[in-house]
């Protein structure tokens, strides 16, 4: 099993429509969790990290779900921009340095 | 301005040839990465270094060879690499503390013909 997994997509979507992505971690240990988005030639940004409890930054909403060991990200109202590849990231070992990548979820979002 | 500084953005380069890929950050963080993006897989750690030890090798051959001489500079150092090689290199910079994300330069292409 891969450590860190997502639906590579692509996802399209009308502009304005909420979507959500999840990515599935194998190991329970796995503490600190991320989202990030990637432009296509570009390198990957920051788009949140997860906390626990869920956290909420204007329209992106992400969630944990340690019981099930997914990560979730919510976008609502989507905006063209927002067409990217969006790459969730896990530390597997507790707080450890390695810090490992999935192979990323395509959005596009469409006028 | 990302606060990680990868150099050169670009670079073609035979079979036989020698080059080193740069990265500083100015950021103040004590860890430091190299990423490989291939096209259409993930990105694949290759080597970590905490306080300019490394601390993963994550199988790397040895045709790839990292040299961290101190918290801010990072360098890839490349030889008889392969045109498998070819991919998008990533460097990336992490504060000490639990929790803190990856910040990543703007990565350096990388040809092998």
């Amino acid at each position: 099993r891969k450590e860190v997994e997502q639906d590579p997509g692509p996802f399209n979507v009308p502009e304005g429509a909420t979507v959500a992505f999840n990515c599935t971690y194998s190991n329970s240990a796995s503490q600190s969790f991320f989202w990030y988005r990637q432009d296509c030639r570009k390198e990957p940004k920051l788009l949140m990290s997860v906390y626990s409890s869920g956290n909420e930054d204007g329209r992106f909403t992400a969630q944990l779900n340690r019981a099930s060991q997914y990560i979730s990200l919510l976008i609502r109202d989507s905006k063209l921009s927002d067409s990217a590849t969006y790459l969730c990231a896990v530390t597997p070992e507790g707080y450890g340095n390695k810090l490992v990548f999935g192979a990323g979820t395509i959005l596009r979002v469409k006028s | 301005e990302t606060g990680v500084t990868q150099t050169p953005r670009h670079l073609v380069m035979g079979m036989t040839n020698k080059k080193s890929l740069k990265c500083e950050q100015h950021l103040g963080h004590n860890a430091m990465y190299w990423y490989k993006q291939s096209a259409k897989k993930p990105l694949e750690l290759m080597f970590v270094y905490n306080f300019k030890e490394q601390t993963e090798n994550n199988s790397v051959p040895s045709r790839f060879s990292p040299e961290c001489p101190n918290s801010s500079h990072l360098f890839l150092h490349l030889h008889t690499l392969q045109p498998e090689d070819s991919a998008l290199y990533l460097c990336a910079s992490r504060p000490g503390t639990p929790n803190s994300p990856l910040h990543f330069g703007n990565g350096t292409r990388l040809t092998v013909t």
